[in-house]
């Protein structure tokens, strides 16, 4: 198993570009998250899915957007890239929700917004 | 006040020393807690979980005071691979998961 995929590792983008960040997982996981993480800072949730075709905002979901067409992919959409956008971004899986099991993190995506 | 608060440090240490780390969060009815490891620039990686019982895993040791609304990690006979920063997770429900800010411990020779 591979686990938790995440692409791009990094990224810079000018101010009102788009991109897609791609995130899947080959353990069948239900729940899958996306977080950010700005420097000196904790995670942050920006969505969550709980499975395919449900997704939910979490903390911080304004200028994102996501889908979960299949069970396996989970990507973020940024439609209007700001500086404020900065950060590294972690998606994460678990397979009942993470109130009894671990977080499978994928390895991270760096992201510059200039 | 904030969900989660931990010191974010940085415990500077020698090898070989005891060191602890606190984290304390508001919402009383959280339901579970767990500490994870982040290695800089790396994803976190689950450390422990944590329970009223308390539990150890070698040299590691986590408790939960629900009472106090904190819980604990104590690393024993620290190791240079015990660098990293270390946060703490507490769970509401399954889709709230609050993370702390992390507190970085640096163990020196």
């Amino acid at each position: 198993n591979a686990g938790v995929t995440q692409t791009p590792k990094f990224r810079i983008l000018k101010i009102g570009q788009s991109m897609t960040l791609q995130c899947t997982q080959d353990m069948n996981h239900n729940y899958m998250y996306w977080y950010r993480q700005d420097p000196g800072m904790g995670l942050k949730l920006i969505y969550y899915s709980v499975g395919a075709g449900i997704t939910d905002k979490g903390e911080v979901p304004n200028g994102y957007n996501v889908s979960r067409s299949t069970t396996e992919d989970f990507p973020l959409r940024l439609e209007l890239a700001a500086p404020s956008q900065t950060s590294v971004y972690f998606c994460a899986s678990t397979q009942g929700g993470a109130k009894d099991e671990k977080l499978f993190f994928g390895s991270g995506t760096q992201l510059s917004v200039l | 006040r904030k969900e989660v608060e931990q010191d974010p440090g940085p415990f500077n240490v020698p090898e070989g020393a005891t060191v602890a780390f606190n984290c304390t969060y508001s919402n009383s009815a959280s339901q579970s807690f767990f500490w994870y490891r982040q290695d800089c620039r790396k994803e976190p990686k689950l450390l422990m979980s944590v329970y009223s019982s308390g539990n150890e895993d070698g040299r590691f040791t986590a408790q939960l005071n629900r009472a106090s609304q904190y819980i604990s990690l104590l690393i024993r006979d620290s190791k240079l691979s015990d660098s990293a920063t270390y946060l703490c997770v507490v769970i509401f429900t399954a889709s709230k998961l609050t993370f702390g800010t992390g507190t970085r411990l640096q163990v020196t020779l």
